[in-house]
């Protein structure tokens, strides 16, 4: 079947701009993750959605950094008024549940620069 | 707080060989430690997934291991190709954390032919 999809796979912007970035999960995964990944950070969680509870935000860097989910489905991780520290690659993540022993399924990610 | 460390950073070794990756963990309240691979420019695929129950996990030329109490895990490849070639990332899953995961940072593997 599918796997995680992100869309776009690249985006460029100006600093200052807002960006939007896409998550569809597998079908039937109740459970999506944000990570970020930069040069020297290394792999950070950033926001996860389980069903219909609240998000863990626990990990968004700034209030500039935002994300929803629509309908248990379809992710959009939302930074405005972008800066260039925000150049990364933005991985969504899902699986069947969250806290537990399930397995997360990474998706191809979406590379941000920021000028 | 959870930290995760993988030694080598990078690792170089010619084809055939038979290696081992090395993981670290600071806290044992773990549900599960999954091994990932990335290739340059691309997203992370799941090699093999742990539960804290378990000892290892086996695919193909891949053995994974898991010591919960001292924290360690290990990533046999045996008979290494070039296509092996890739960063290996484990990561952990933490009790009480939600359902994220703490990532090492990653054995940059180079497999010469």
């Amino acid at each position: 079947g599918a796997g995680v999809s992100q869309s776009p796979s690249n985006k460029v912007t100006e600093k200052g701009k807002d960006v939007e970035l896409r998550c569809d999960p597998i079908s039937g995964h109740t459970a999506l993750y944000w990570y970020r990944q930069s040069l020297g950070q290394g792999l950070e969680f950033l926001i996860y959605f389980q069903g219909n509870s609240a998000p863990d935000k626990s990990g968004l860097p700034s209030d500039r950094f935002s994300a929803e989910r629509t309908g248990g489905s379809v992710s959009t991780l939302t930074i405005q008024r972008t800066q260039q520290e925000d150049s990364a690659v933005y991985l969504c993540a899902s699986s069947l549940a969250g806290a537990g022993y399930n397995e997360q399924f990474f998706g191809p990610g979406t590379r941000l620069t920021v000028l | 707080k959870q930290e995760v460390t993988q030694i080598p950073a990078a690792l170089s070794v010619p084809e055939g060989e038979n290696l081992v990756l090395n993981c670290s963990f600071t806290d044992s309240a773990i549900y599960n430690l999954q091994w990932f691979r990335q290739d340059p420019g691309k997203g992370l695929t799941s090699l093999l997934l742990i539960q804290s129950s378990q000892r290892e996990q086996t695919s193909g030329r891949l053995n994974a291991s898991l010591d919960k109490s001292s924290g360690r895990s290990t990533l046999y490849i045996a008979a290494s190709q070039p296509g092996d070639s890739a960063t290996y990332l484990c990561a952990v899953k933490i009790y009480n954390q939600g359902g994220k995961l703490i990532f090492g940072q990653g054995t940059e593997l180079s497999v010469k032919p």
